[in-house]
């Protein structure tokens, strides 16, 4: 079985400041795993996703995550925030199938 | 450009009856997904279908039936709709196992 984990139920954060939001799986093998985000009212918009190969991803809006297989991890980053990076942001997984699994989300929060 | 459209976008329905959520996708794309969201669950996925004629039960089936006769569209029917049924519904589509899923913008029924 295949689960993906977000700890991070909600997080709040000065606009300018670092951002991290994580991400733990469970599979059996190299997963590949995303990262999508939710503005309200919208649907799910890919930020990255990671197959093989480098570990560190970039991705659009100046998003990148790391995957440490050692850590079964797949956390997101980004260096400054912006006031319009306030979203819910979803971590997925998919093995060999081909339907995503979803983590719960973190809802994001930024302060002006 | 190619896109994925759900309708309709809001619904409110009473207990008992019979709904149907529609889901056109114009990527051509053989995977279909039908995910309801809801606060705290993240998106749990419902039906799948890989191809034409093809369909699968997800995690959370019971209650929900879909039918594939061509590739553009994978409805979702309720059979007698219920208040657990209230929920955000997204449909997605992708090529295969690992590629990115697109969504829909997503349908917000409520069942009262």
């Amino acid at each position: 079985a295949q689960s993906v984990t977000q700890p991070d139920i909600h997080i709040t954060v000065s606009e300018g400041a670092s951002l991290e939001l994580r991400c733990n799986y469970s599979y059996g093998a190299t997963p590949y795993l995303f990262w999508y985000v939710q503005s309200p009212g919208q649907g799910l918009q890919l930020l990255l996703k990671y197959f093989s190969g480098d570990t560190l991803v970039q991705g659009i809006k100046g998003f990148e995550a790391e995957f440490k297989r050692s850590q079964s991890s797949f956390n997101l980053r980004k260096p400054s925030v912006h006031w319009s990076d306030a979203a819910e942001y979803f971590c997925a997984l998919s093995g060999s199938a081909r339907q995503l699994t979803f983590g719960s989300g973190t809802q994001l929060t930024v302060l002006p | 450009d190619a896109e994925i459209t759900q309708s309709p976008r809001h619904k409110i329905t009473e207990t008992g009856r019979q709904v149907t959520l529609a889901c056109h996708q114009t990527w051509n794309h053989n995977n279909m997904f039908w995910y309801r969201q809801d606060l705290g669950h993240g998106l749990r996925l419902i039906h799948y279908s890989y191809g034409v004629q093809d369909t699968n039960k997800g995690e959370v089936s019971d209650g929900y039936s879909v039918s594939r006769s061509n590739t553009e569209d994978l409805p979702l029917t309720l059979e007698s709709a219920a208040s657990s049924q209230t929920s955000v519904y997204f449909c997605a589509s992708s090529t295969g196992a690992g590629t990115e899923a697109f969504f829909g913008q997503g349908t917000r029924l409520t069942v009262v």
